[in-house]
């Protein structure tokens, strides 16, 4: 079975600061990774996407994330954050033994992030 | 424009009752798939359908039925409501059998059954 962890419910960050998300997944076949966000009252927009070659992959909005087969993490960073990152940051698994045809996407938790000025 | 429209916005249903929520894409996606998002719960995924075939069915209650009437709609119809169905649910469409394919969200269908 597949399943996405995110340890943290809610992240409060200063704007101007770093910013990390941890996700942990588990998946039995070739894991395809994606970071989505949900703004308020919004639907849900894709931040970036993994599913093979450099392990650190560049988003949107100066986002990325470092993906780790060893450790089976794909953890969100950004540098600088600003206050309209605040949102709901969602870890996301595709693929596994579905062999492409569902198109099943899991979702972790989320994390909700306040950016504080 | 928007380019997955989902209608209505906001939903209010008594108990034993049926809806229709509907969704549309004008994203040229020949699949489709519908999420339900409940209090203090993940995203749950319920159903993908992929050229107006059902691919994958996670739903445990037959309540829910999804309807493709056209290549670019689908459609969940639930019977019976209970307060339990309160949620939002998201529809979204891809690009169908790949599974690392950016499926695109749309706004939601904020369903509260009293």
């Amino acid at each position: 079975a597949q399943s996405v962890t995110q340890p943290d419910a809610r992240v409060t960050v200063s704007e101007g600061a770093s910013l990390q998300l941890r996700c942990k997944y588990s998946s039995s076949g070739t894991p395809y990774l994606f970071w989505y966000v949900q703004y308020p009252r919004q639907g849900l927009q894709l931040l970036l996407k993994y599913y093979s070659g450099d392990p650190v992959v560049q988003g949107v909005n100066g986002f990325e994330a470092e993906f780790s087969k060893s450790n089976s993490s794909f953890h969100l960073r950004k540098a600088s954050v600003h206050w309209s990152d605040s949102a709901v940051y969602f870890c996301v698994l595709s693929g596994g033994n579905t062999g492409g045809l569902s198109g099943k996407l899991t979702f972790g938790e989320g994390t909700q992030v306040t950016v504080i000025s | 424009d928007p380019k997955i429209i989902q209608k209505p916005k906001y939903l209010v249903a008594v108990t034993g009752s049926e809806k229709i929520l509907i969704c549309e894409q004008y994203l040229g996606h020949n699949a489709m798939y519908w999420y339900r998002q409940s209090a203090k719960k993940p995203l749950e995924f319920m159903f993908s359908y992929s050229y107006q075939k059902l691919m994958d069915n996670q739903t445990a209650s037959s309540r829910f039925q999804p309807q493709s009437s056209k290549k670019n709609h689908l459609d969940l119809q639930i019977t019976a409501l209970k307060p339990d169905d309160s949620a939002t649910y998201f529809c979204a469409s891809s690009q169908p059998g790949l599974d690392y394919a950016e499926q695109f969200f749309g706004p939601g269908t904020r369903l509260t059954v009293l």
